[in-house]
């Protein structure tokens, strides 16, 4: 069983649409996250998600919008997709401990964007 | 979002070869450390989360040491094998649910 699943694992599209990635865990963790892979293989946090609390990374632009129908699911809409958009999606999940950050995160295998 | 460094940010080693390398971030409202194996084409898996100074972490031949005072990191290598080859990622946690992720540092080990 994968413990993170992302699908799909490729997704090409013309700019304009709007496109979902979605992502399950089976892990019983009550964080989510979406992270981008940048041009130089950066990885920098778009989302961090529980059922309290949304965190968003003010750098990411209001097109990019996390949904989370329940706590095992987090899936992210991107609206009015851009060249730029182009990258790797990595969704990943942990469970939240007392300092919020002090367990270990575990990654989907990634969703690779083409935007043409 | 922290600012944190990973040094050097590539590394060639022959197999057999003991390395190690630096992570660096803000001493300042620190929550947890933790370090990242990522292989080409698959997903980064976590090495080591350590929250307290002075921690000293050890799985197989890698080792990882902390001091949150100072705000750096050690991630060290024993014997590295041709299979160790990965890019090795430090992200600090500051609270928030927010891990920040370095720029990693690319290992090649030569057979």
């Amino acid at each position: 069983d994968t413990a993170v699943s992302q699908t799909p694992k490729y997704l090409v599209t013309q700019m304009g649409n709007d496109k979902s990635i979605k992502c399950e865990q089976n892990l019983g963790h009550d964080t989510m996250y979406w992270y981008k892979q940048d041009s130089k293989k950066f990885l920098k946090i778009m989302f961090s998600y529980n059922n309290k609390e949304l965190i968003i990374n003010e750098t990411v632009p209001n097109r990019f919008s996390p949904k989370s129908p329940d706590k095992a699911h987090l899936n992210l809409h991107i609206n009015s997709l851009e060249l730029g958009d182009s990258a790797v999606y990595f969704c990943a999940s942990s469970r939240s401990g007392t300092g919020r950050v002090n367990t270990e995160a575990f990654f989907g295998q990634g969703t690779r964007l083409t935007v043409v | 979002i922290l600012n944190v460094e990973q040094s050097p940010q590539s590394l060639h080693v022959q197999e057999g070869d003991s390395t190690n390398f630096t992570c660096s971030f803000p001493s300042s409202n620190f929550y947890a450390l933790h370090w990242y194996r990522w292989e080409t084409a698959k997903s980064p898996e976590a090495l080591f989360v350590m929250t307290l100074n002075g921690d000293e972490k050890k799985k197989g031949r890698i080792s990882a040491t902390l001091n949150t005072k100072e705000g750096y990191s050690y991630l060290y290598i024993k014997g590295s094998q041709p299979e160790d080859s990965a890019t090795y990622l430090c992200a600090p946690g500051a609270g928030s649910y927010q891990l920040t992720f370095g720029k990693g540092t690319k290992l090649s080990v030569i057979p």
